[in-house]
């Protein structure tokens, strides 16, 4: 099963910011979280990850509670071709078996 | 440009037909991964394997079997005893060390009948 929890599904306007949470209670010490997305029937894109550190990258910012028991994507600047299916998950240093969980739809409204 | 080819993008087979997924890596990525995905769902594991000569099961395997004799192929067979094989088969690979992220290809929509 996965070990992450997100909502369904969320909207966000064109041009505001998106923020995509993610529950992971009972991530360990040394599990990474992951954020992929996938656009429709296309293969998942990497988009960020962080083991507690804030980070940032071009395409997002990620932001992991002190407590690491959850996390938030932030899309800066949405645009329309950031509709995807946004997955959280969480990895163990070298865990080969990576599992999914069913992500977050996000609908950019314009 | 170095990626995941899949092939085809379409396939359609009768039931009771066995029918090989191709994916092929240009990344000299040492791991790689089968996922299958219904409508609607997240992706589900079928096998992995991290080197040459070596894969296991992930949660789903019964009905697939696969095969890792190069570093860049690792194809998928679809046998005639998987009960449900019509859906979107995704492959991924990753260099396999440390916390490096997945590369996906774009998928193989199986369709049988």
């Amino acid at each position: 099963d996965a070990k992450t929890t997100q909502p369904t599904s969320m909207d966000c306007a064109e041009g505001r910011a998106a923020n995509l949470p993610c529950n992971h209670s009972t991530i360990s010490g040394n599990e990474y979280v992951y954020w992929y997305r996938q656009i429709h029937s296309q293969g998942p894109q990497y988009i960020i990850h962080g083991l507690k550190n804030n980070e940032t990258n071009e395409m997002a910012s990620l932001i992991i509670t002190e407590d690491r028991k959850s996390s938030t994507l932030i899309l800066p600047h949405a645009t329309l071709r950031d509709t995807a299916v946004y997955y959280c998950i969480v990895r163990l240093y070298r865990d080969d078996k990576i599992i999914f969980g069913k992500g977050t739809r996000l609908h950019i409204l314009p | 440009d170095g990626g995941i080819t899949q092939s085809p993008k379409y396939l359609f087979r009768k039931e009771g037909q066995n029918v090989t997924l191709s994916c092929e890596q240009n990344l000299n990525h040492d791991a790689m991964y089968w996922y299958r995905q219904d409508p609607g769902q997240g992706l589900r594991l079928i096998y992995y394997s991290q080197i040459v000569n070596d894969f296991q099961k992930g949660d789903i395997a019964e009905g697939y079997s696969v095969s890792r004799e190069k570093k860049e192929s690792f194809p998928l067979t679809v046998t005639s005893a998987q009960k449900n094989p019509t859906a979107f088969y995704l492959c991924a690979s990753s260099i396999g060390q440390d916390y490096s992220p997945l590369h996906f290809g774009n998928g193989t929509r199986l369709t049988v009948t």
